[in-house]
């Protein structure tokens, strides 16, 4: 099974600064790779897929980058709707796989 | 599209877990999407448990094959899940999630929890 690490594990930012959150992976998964937003008590929402495509009324504000085993979401000029945790996830190789997730949360 | 997962909130452990997901707004047999089911243990991250194809074709998480059974009634246009033989570490909130292709994953139901007891 491939292992998604997220790094940092929770992050404290202030509403307006930029943000970027890391995804390595144990071995590549091409370009195959997803992120997500989740909310407390809600499901997780698609934010990019394809490693740097965003999803249908996902605001510029987010990106991604990367491939192979190494991938970036950054989140920039952060609003107070953007704080919860984000999971990457790959589709490259059998089972599909979520990383741990990283917490943004208010400074 | 929209998805909706029903079914018990408690199950004895041993017993057998079932949820179906209701979909609306779309055909669970339109080409190229695939139907899933995936986990969240409480306080944790996202486990994938299997699919069905908009033809039928079931995959599964090789971790839970042996218990699992996903399924497709396309006339209610909804699919299920079920998992035999659950203990506590079953518990979790299940999520059925519409898959685009089998790689990533839109929209998601709003998730139920399903507690196993003893």
């Amino acid at each position: 099974e491939i292992m998604l690490t997220q790094s940092p594990g929770t992050l404290s930012v202030s509403p307006g600064e930029r943000v970027t959150l890391s995804c390595r992976a144990s071995q590549s998964v091409s370009s195959n790779l997803a992120w997500y937003q989740q909310k407390p008590g809600q499901a997780p929402r698609l934010l990019i897929y394809g490693a740097s495509t965003r999803a249908t009324a996902i605001p510029a504000r987010f990106s991604g980058s990367g491939s192979g085993t190494e991938f970036t979401l950054t989140i920039s000029n952060l609003q107070s709707e953007d704080f919860g945790v984000y999971y990457c996830q790959q589709y490259n190789h059998w089972p599909r796989s979520f990383g741990p997730g990283t917490k943004v949360d208010i400074k | 599209v929209q998805l909706q997962e029903s079914g018990p909130g408690l199950v004895k452990s041993s017993q057998t877990l079932s949820l179906t997901c209701t979909v609306s707004g779309g055909s669970i047999s339109s080409s190229g999407y695939y139907w899933n089911w995936i986990r969240q243990h409480p306080g944790k991250g996202l486990e994938w448990i299997g699919d069905i194809s908009f033809s039928g074709y079931t995959y599964y998480n090789s971790s839970l094959k042996s218990r699992l059974t996903i399924s497709a009634d396309t006339s209610q246009n909804q699919f299920s899940l079920k998992l035999n033989s659950v203990t506590a570490a079953d518990t979790a909130v299940y999520f059925c999630v519409r898959g685009i292709g089998q790689n990533w994953f839109d929209p998601w139901g709003q998730g139920t929890l399903v507690t196993v007891s003893s």
